[in-house]
């Protein structure tokens, strides 16, 4: 199984503020031509995952675009480049390059 | 636009199985290229993809629960579903479906299974 570890567990950030989270993988990720096979959620409190960003950096259609995703082969980044209250929420990375997919442990983010 | 429900048991007895099905509407279950999926997740912590099938019938388990786990497909009622046989404790969780292509973008609102005697 591919193993997704997020950094950090947790995140204070200041409103206005760029939030970064992290996340790697056990194995390489690129499939090909298509790219990296790197997707990221947003969770709020009873509610099923969002999805951000597809391919690791294609912002799914109606995402705000202060959220962006970065990286490539084993190293991925989610930015929100201007944190604003309604993003509190538990970030996951997930990768499809294989089965069982599996996520990363989530990162929990709340204001400062 | 696509929507998801779930359905089914919300208590389950130890060593029973639990049972959920996911509707489809506002679109096929039996489009091409997409994979149709169950993901759970225990209260206060993460996700843990079950696995999933395709409209031509065709699935993957996870191999962590591979013995117990049946997934089907009911093209006609657009509709498919989850048996988890022998729950314990540990099977208490959120259960979400999903549609797969490039992650998922279409999730069920999920159902809270306990199990519990």
């Amino acid at each position: 199984d591919i193993v997704m570890t997020q950094s950090p567990d947790s995140l204070a950030v200041s409103l206005g503020e760029r939030a970064t989270i992290n996340c790697k993988s056990s194995q390489d990720l690129l499939y090909s031509s298509d790219g990296n096979s790197l997707a990221w959620y947003q969770q709020k409190p009873g509610q099923p995952p969002k999805l951000l960003i597809y391919w690791a950096s294609t912002r799914e259609p109606g995402v705000p675009d202060r959220f962006s995703g970065s990286g490539s082969g084993t190293d991925f980044t989610l930015t929100i480049s201007s944190l604003q209250a309604e993003d509190v929420a538990v970030y996951y990375c997930h990768q499809y390059y294989s089965t069982p997919y599996t996520f990363g442990q989530g990162t929990h983010l709340e204001i400062k | 636009q696509l929507q998801l429900q779930e359905s089914g048991s919300g208590l389950v007895k130890p060593s029973q199985t639990l049972s959920l099905t996911c509707a489809v509407s506002g679109g096929s279950i039996s489009s091409g290229g997409y994979s149709w999926s169950w993901i759970r997740q225990p209260p206060g912590k993460g996700l843990e993809w079950i696995g999933h099938i395709y409209h031509s019938g065709s699935t993957y388990y996870n191999p962590s629960l591979k013995s117990r786990v049946t997934i089907s497909v009911d093209r006609s009622k657009s509709q498919f579903s989850l048996n988890l046989s022998s729950v314990t404790a540990a099977d208490t969780a959120v259960y979400y479906c999903a549609r797969g292509h490039s992650g998922f973008a279409y999730w069920g609102q999920g159902a809270l299974v306990t199990v519990s005697s």
